[in-house]
């Protein structure tokens, strides 16, 4: 169970073009989840929290004219960058939060989707 | 606000050796606290998570972790590990009461199993 899934794996774009990252809770609800940008051999930064039915919370830093975010239903987020630079080629992944009981413990945890490899030529 | 401080950037290790990855938090409220590990090129599996009670946590694969808040750590620690376990390991911390539970990473631990 919760399984997070990401369309496309890949993406080859040329720079100016916007491009589409959907973020899909195959089993479960999210009114919450997450997107996160991964330089090679970095860590994950986040970039916002997506809310569903209401705006994304974007981290400081982060361009939200650029990096549109899309929570529409409780299980599909999606991110679409826009005017695509090369600067913004990365490996892009999602989350999505799940509230429950796990080894005799309530809390929140977040299951990660496989990621999504952008590159803008 | 949390930061997160995972002392070895890479940890090379022989096979069905030990490895303990040392991981360090800061924070000033109480946090969740987790291990996950990433493959190349594909996203992050959940290893581990300190939620609360036990201080030791098993979790898959043969691994497992000690919460000590004294020393503010959640070490991670296999007794013998396996060509397969090469990989990348974050270790995280999430703010039990922060709206949305955002997670904090730290920089990773590349661990290069050796034959």
């Amino acid at each position: 169970g919760a399984v997070v899934s990401q369309h496309p794996s890949r993406v080859i774009c040329k720079s100016g073009t916007s491009v589409k990252i959907e973020c899909r809770s195959l089993d479960f609800q999210a009114t919450t989840m997450f997107w996160y940008r991964q330089f090679p051999k970095q860590s994950l930064m986040l970039m916002a929290t997506s809310n569903e039915g209401s705006k994304a919370t974007y981290e400081q830093g982060v361009e939200k004219d650029k990096f549109l975010i899309n929570h529409a239903s409780l299980t599909l987020s999606t991110l679409t960058v826009t005017s695509a630079h090369p600067e913004d080629s990365s490996f892009y992944i999602c989350s999505a939060r799940l509230f429950g009981r796990t080894g005799g413990a309530l809390g929140y945890e977040q299951y990660f989707g496989p990621g999504t490899r952008l590159t803008v030529t | 606000a949390q930061s997160v401080t995972q002392l070895d950037s890479q940890v090379p290790v022989f096979e069905e050796a030990p490895v303990e990855l040392r991981c360090n938090y800061s924070s000033s409220v109480s946090v969740y606290l987790f291990w996950y590990v990433q493959y190349p090129n594909q996203g992050l599996q959940l290893l581990l998570k300190y939620l609360s009670g036990s201080t030791l946590v098993k979790g898959i694969n043969g691994f497992e972790a000690e919460f000590n808040k004294s020393q503010t750590s959640f070490h991670l620690r296999k007794p013998s590990v396996h060509i397969s376990d090469t990989a990348e390991y974050f270790c995280a911390v999430s703010s039990i009461k922060a709206a949305g539970n955002k997670l904090t990473f730290g920089g990773g631990t590349r661990v290069l199993v050796k034959p």
